[in-house]
């Protein structure tokens, strides 16, 4: 079965400093993974996603991922982080098997809270 | 705007009663999801439906109903049967034939059982 860690709970930044948010998946087969952001009582929202291609995935707001296949990661990454970056990122893969009636699954991680400090 | 539309976006719920929320999409998608999510467990699959009239049970469905009488609509129903009913639900949808398997999410409907 498919499945990503998120092994930070909270990762907190200085404004302006880099940020970097981590996930490691595992799948049989080529990955699909994403990256969505979550604000309080809000909705999840599509940040990017890695298919095929080049391993740096470029996204909404500024923020980017790598996709690294030996270390079975796709890290989130933002060169300088804003006060206003700070809510939950979930990275999520796609099941390699199809639902039941052709649809696609996404397994979720458990989330990491991003507080970024004046 | 397309989009995905939930309400009631806040519900409450004494024990033992039937509560039922709505979520209507503009997007024409063929396919929507229902997810629960808790604090600190990320997001579990309660049900889905791939096409009008059809709809499969995922991770999380015991105490949880569906019906998906029309395209747009996707109606759950937490039944008395939900043993932990408090929580967090998104529903969201996608094009059934998609590849990549991009989910779009509604702004959640947050249920406390009093």
């Amino acid at each position: 079965a498919q499945s990503v860690a998120q092994p930070e709970d909270q990762v907190n930044v200085a404004e302006g400093n880099p940020l970097t948010v981590k996930c490691t998946y595992s799948v049989s087969g080529n990955p699909y993974l994403f990256w969505y952001v979550q604000y309080p009582n809000r909705g999840l929202q599509f940040l990017l996603k890695y298919i095929t291609g080049d391993n740096l995935v470029k996204g909404s707001y500024g923020f980017e991922a790598e996709f690294n296949k030996s270390q079975t990661s796709f890290h989130l990454k933002k060169p300088s982080a804003l006060v206003s970056d700070s809510a939950l990122y979930f990275c999520a893969v796609r099941d390699i098997k199809r639902l039941t009636g052709g649809g696609n699954k996404l397994t979720f991680g458990t989330g990491t809270q991003l507080k970024v400090e004046l | 705007d397309g989009g995905i539309t939930q309400s009631p976006k806040y519900l409450f719920r004494k024990e033992g009663q039937n509560v039922t929320l709505s979520c209507e999409q503009n997007l024409n998608h063929d396919a929507m999801y229902w997810y629960r999510q808790d604090p600190g467990q990320g997001l579990r699959l309660i049900y889905y439906s791939q096409i009008v009239n059809d709809f499969q049970k995922g991770d999380i469905a015991e105490g949880y109903s569906v019906s998906r009488e029309k395209k747009e609509s996707f109606p759950l129903t937490v039944t008395s049967a939900q043993k932990n009913p408090t929580a967090f639900y998104l529903c969201a949808s996608s094009r059934r034939q998609s590849n990549t398997g991009e989910l779009f999410f509604g702004e959640g409907s947050r249920l406390t059982v009093l």
